[in-house]
């Protein structure tokens, strides 16, 4: 049972370039999200979806698109990379998304903007 | 607006003795309160949640709504519970907000 799967894990960019980060989960989920993870700063919230076809910003959406065009499907975009950008990105997703359900993370993607 | 707050970036304690990784929230409403922690190398994963009230891997929280705490606790620590952990709040809409992480480190 692979549960959310992140690709890639590892990638370094530059300055401009873009990039789409994909996340994938096999659980039948309605809800995805996407996260930053950044030393000091904890876990912030970039975009979510709470269903196939819709997304929403999350804290920190500036510089970021996303699409969820299928509904195991999670896609984060940069169209423009910059150094602010480098961060270890996390991919989730929930059942309902009530409150109080647990999330299931993806393992990462290590990002680097040069 | 709710927050998190995790005053401790790292706590060194050594094996065998008692751990608190502490956690205050802000919330006007009744928190949905969770521990998530995550192992060297390993994607995030939750601990616990104060719903359940549930005792897992020996670490226990109790939400004090007077204090809006969360402390996690353990009275015996052990080596492989050095990770980073944290606390996160389900508050009013379908988003956790995370505090920004305590780094534990057991040492032997």
């Amino acid at each position: 049972n692979a549960g959310v799967t992140q690709t890639p894990k590892f990638r370094v960019l530059k300055t401009g370039q873009s990039m789409t980060l994909l996340c994938a989960q096999d659980m039948n989920h309605e809800y995805m999200y996407w996260y930053r993870q950044d030393p000091g700063m904890g876990l912030r919230l970039i975009h979510y979806s709470v269903g196939e076809g819709t997304t929403a910003k999350g804290e920190v959406p500036d510089g970021y698109n996303v699409s969820r065009l299928k509904k195991q499907n999670f896609l984060l975009g940069l169209e423009s990379a910059a150094p602010s950008q480098t961060s270890v990105y996390f991919c989730a997703s929930s059942q309902t998304g009530d409150r109080a359900e647990k999330l299931f993370f993806g393992s990462g993607t290590q990002l680097s903007v040069l | 607006a709710q927050r998190v707050t995790q005053p401790e970036k790292l706590l060194s304690v050594f094996k065998g003795a008692p751990v608190e990784l502490k956690c205050n929230y802000s919330y006007s409403g009744s928190p949905e309160l969770f521990w998530y922690v995550q192992y060297s190398r390993q994607r995030l994963q939750l601990l616990l949640r104060h719903i359940s009230r549930e005792s897992i891997k020996g670490f226990t929280a109790d939400l004090n709504k007077g204090e809006t705490s969360f402390h996690l606790k353990k009275p015996f620590a052990q080596e492989e519970d050095s990770a980073m952990y944290y606390c996160a709040l389900g508050g009013g809409s379908y988003q956790l907000t995370f505090g920004k992480g305590t780094k534990l480190s057991v040492i032997p």
